[in-house]
């Protein structure tokens, strides 16, 4: 069975940061570009950042130059470095597995419980 | 970056009936790279279609996608209970991937 677990969220002050962790098993993890996509409390969903097998990566607007993806393919694992957290950031942040295996643009097919992340004094 | 707008913003209907959402994209998405999902309450989103009319494996029938360019549709020809939920489209036609705002489809 394909699944995807997140850890690493936590209560920290504005100015902080934290590395999220995502464990995949049950695929080939290194075929697979992989997602973070965050939704704040009551809101809707906003993809935040991805990352090829190769480790290409792309990032929304509101999180360039705070946040930074990365994996670990010899761990099956995603990571997600988020600095500098302002209020806005706080969200539950979901990773999402790629539905098509290579680099190329695709949906997301797979995704964790999420793990939250609160900003807050 | 591309901005979906969808509607409506709630869609208040009863089971049995059919359920028409729609996403509009403020420019024409490559390749029709669309893809709709859903997400029940304290779960994680659910991918249905992808490339913009294309079933995810074990959706059932009665869940549809249409359209092309900026106009995408997701119908729900006769609605059962469990389809209640938040309905939201996605674009993956260029390297920054955005989401609609979601519809909420409630019960009448």
């Amino acid at each position: 069975e394909v699944q995807l677990l997140e850890s690493g969220g936590g209560l920290v002050q504005p100015g902080g940061s934290l590395r999220l962790s995502c464990a995949g098993s049950g695929f080939s993890f290194t075929t697979y570009a992989m997602n973070w996509v965050r939704q704040a409390p009551g809101k809707g969903l906003e993809w935040v950042s991805r990352i090829t097998g190769g480790g290409f990566t792309s990032y929304a607007d509101s999180v360039k130059g705070r946040f930074t993806v990365s994996r670990d393919n010899s761990k099956n694992t995603l990571y997600l470095q988020v600095n500098s957290l302002r209020a806005e950031d706080t969200a539950v942040y979901f990773c999402a597995k790629s539905y098509y295996y290579g680099s190329g643009s695709s949906p997301m097919d797979v995704w964790g419980k999420g793990t939250t992340v609160i900003v807050s004094s | 970056e591309i901005v979906l707008t969808q509607s409506p913003g709630t869609l208040s209907l009863s089971p049995g009936e059919r359920a028409t959402l729609s996403c509009r994209s403020s420019q024409s998405i490559n390749s029709n790279y669309l893809a709709w999902y859903q997400q029940k309450p304290g779960q994680a989103p659910r991918l249905l279609i992808y490339g913009a009319s294309s079933r995810a494996i074990g959706i059932p029938e009665r869940f549809g996608g249409s359209g092309s360019g900026t106009d995408f549709t997701l119908t729900i020809s006769r609605l059962e209970p469990e389809d209640f939920a938040v309905y939201y489209c996605q674009q993956y036609g260029n390297s920054l991937y955005t989401f609609g705002q979601g519809t909420k489809l409630e019960i009448k």
